[in-house]
């Protein structure tokens, strides 16, 4: 059970536009800690996506948006591309216990 | 551009302890915090504990009692020792810089199997 709940699946088709939900608690997300998003292809380490909510680091192009609003966050893919089938986690931080990293349980999105 | 590689055995068994090691190039070690994470076979990603440069931990919960990592900053790496291994410790262990909080690099990943 992750800390974070995310779709365990989305699709679309290509050029479609997607979104993936990230919801936290009061403790994580509606504390105040930022989300980030990170995107694993098949048999690769996970590669930063979003940081801080909604910011892309350098290279990854602006089709990836990012968006945070209380104790939710999501992920948007416009103009879906087959090379963005892979698996997308998102993760942030939580106070319950002490200051620990927490993920969310990943989604895999499908390019029909 | 900072690059991290793990290195430890493949294979463990039972009852045994876990040794892997993450060599840091291309940056110094002496800054940021740097983390061990790992994946079992078709499953999500788990944070393990994460180190600061003058050895200061912070460990998940649910690993706490097993595991233990430590930092040598004249090697420029970090170590992960998990003991007591069972066969739900086969995993894909990652290592990786965090930075503001966000995982910003990752070592391309090494798998541990359990078994005897």
């Amino acid at each position: 059970q992750s800390v974070l709940t995310q779709p365990p699946s989305v699709s679309g088709a290509p050029g479609q536009r997607v979104t993936i939900s990230c919801t936290g608690s009061s403790s994580n997300l509606g504390a105040g800690y930022d989300v980030h998003w990170y995107q694993q292809l098949p048999g690769t380490a996970p590669k930063l996506l979003i940081y801080g909510n909604s910011n892309r680091p350098s290279g990854v192009p602006d089709r990836f948006s990012g968006s945070k609003s209380g104790t939710s966050a999501s992920l948007a893919i416009t103009g879906l591309q087959g090379e963005d089938e892979a698996d997308y986690y998102c993760q942030s931080y939580d106070s319950s216990l002490s200051d620990f990293v927490v993920f969310g349980g990943g989604t895999k999105l499908t390019v029909l | 551009q900072v690059r991290l590689q793990e290195s430890g055995p493949g294979l463990v068994k039972p009852s045994e302890t876990l040794s892997l090691t993450c060599t840091v190039s291309g940056g110094s070690i002496s800054n940021d915090y740097w983390s061990w994470f790992r994946q079992p076979p078709g499953k999500g990603l788990e944070w393990i504990g994460y180190i600061y440069y003058s050895g200061t931990t912070t460990y998940n919960p649910s690993l706490k009692s097993r595991v233990t990592i430590s930092v040598d900053t004249s090697k420029n790496h970090f170590s992960l020792k998990l003991s007591s291994l069972t066969a739900a410790d086969t995993a894909l262990y990652f290592c990786a810089r965090m930075y503001n909080r966000r995982i910003d690099y990752w070592g391309q990943g090494t798998l541990v199997t359990v078994s005897s």
